[in-house]
């Protein structure tokens, strides 16, 4: 089992608002990072840090967090959102990493 | 933009030693400033975190997989490595290798993967 507790499946209408949680108690400490993956292929880092997008990344994601939670928001989700989505951050000791368990995003 | 690039054999039998290798480009394993990973992912599950090593040959494991697992680097060819002995059919994985910057742990780069199946 993951230190990193996701919501497994999230379903959003198409260019509304969705929000996916990653809970964990290292998470008081460290950030969460956010990864998107498309089936096939490798995971893509959208979201790192306090609320940081890499190059690339569309706006509309962003992150937040509050007490021992993370969130991933998509604001105005878009048909090729549609991916799962993971969280990681460091474990409660704070030596090692680790990835939450995933969310798989529908897009209706 | 380092291009990481994941080679070895795709099929290893029972009880056998696991090699993968993955190729730097546009970096440098030598750098002091990334932890090379890396990090599995069985058909259909989630991302796991195998551990990283580092260009002074410092590593960091999974402890679910400390007893099996070596990672080294190789600067002479820009490569590091990931041995995992005694496999079984639960090590049947996509593997990544990846990339973190030191004291981080957002992995910024990504191997395209490799599956690797365990089977006789």
């Amino acid at each position: 089992s993951s230190e990193l507790t996701q919501d497994p499946v999230v379903s959003v209408a198409l260019g509304q608002t969705v929000r996916i949680t990653c809970q964990g108690d290292s998470l008081r400490s460290y950030y969460a990072s956010w990864y998107q993956q498309k089936p096939g292929q490798a995971p893509v880092l959208v979201i790192y840090g306090k609320n940081n997008r890499p190059s690339g990344i569309p706006d509309r994601f962003s992150g937040s967090s509050s007490g021992n939670t993370a969130s991933l928001t998509i604001t105005g989700a878009q048909a090729e959102d549609e991916a799962d989505y993971y969280c990681n951050s460091r474990d409660s000791s704070g030596n090692l990493v680790v990835f939450g368990g995933g969310t798989k995003l529908t897009v209706l | 933009q380092v291009q990481l690039q994941e080679s070895g054999p795709r099929l290893v039998k029972p009880s056998e030693t696991l090699s993968l290798t993955c190729t730097v480009s546009g970096g440098s394993v030598s750098s002091s400033s990334y932890y090379w990973n890396w990090i599995r992912q069985p058909p259909g599950k989630g991302l796991e975190w195998m551990g990283y090593t580092f260009y002074s040959g410092s590593t960091n494991y999974n402890p679910s997989l400390k007893s099996r697992v070596t990672m080294s680097v190789d600067t002479s060819k820009n490569q590091f490595s990931l041995k995992l002995n005694s496999v079984t059919a639960a090590d049947t994985a996509v593997y990544y290798c990846a990339s973190t910057r030191r004291g981080s742990y957002e992995v910024d780069y990504w191997g395209q993967g490799t599956l690797v199946t365990v089977s006789s």
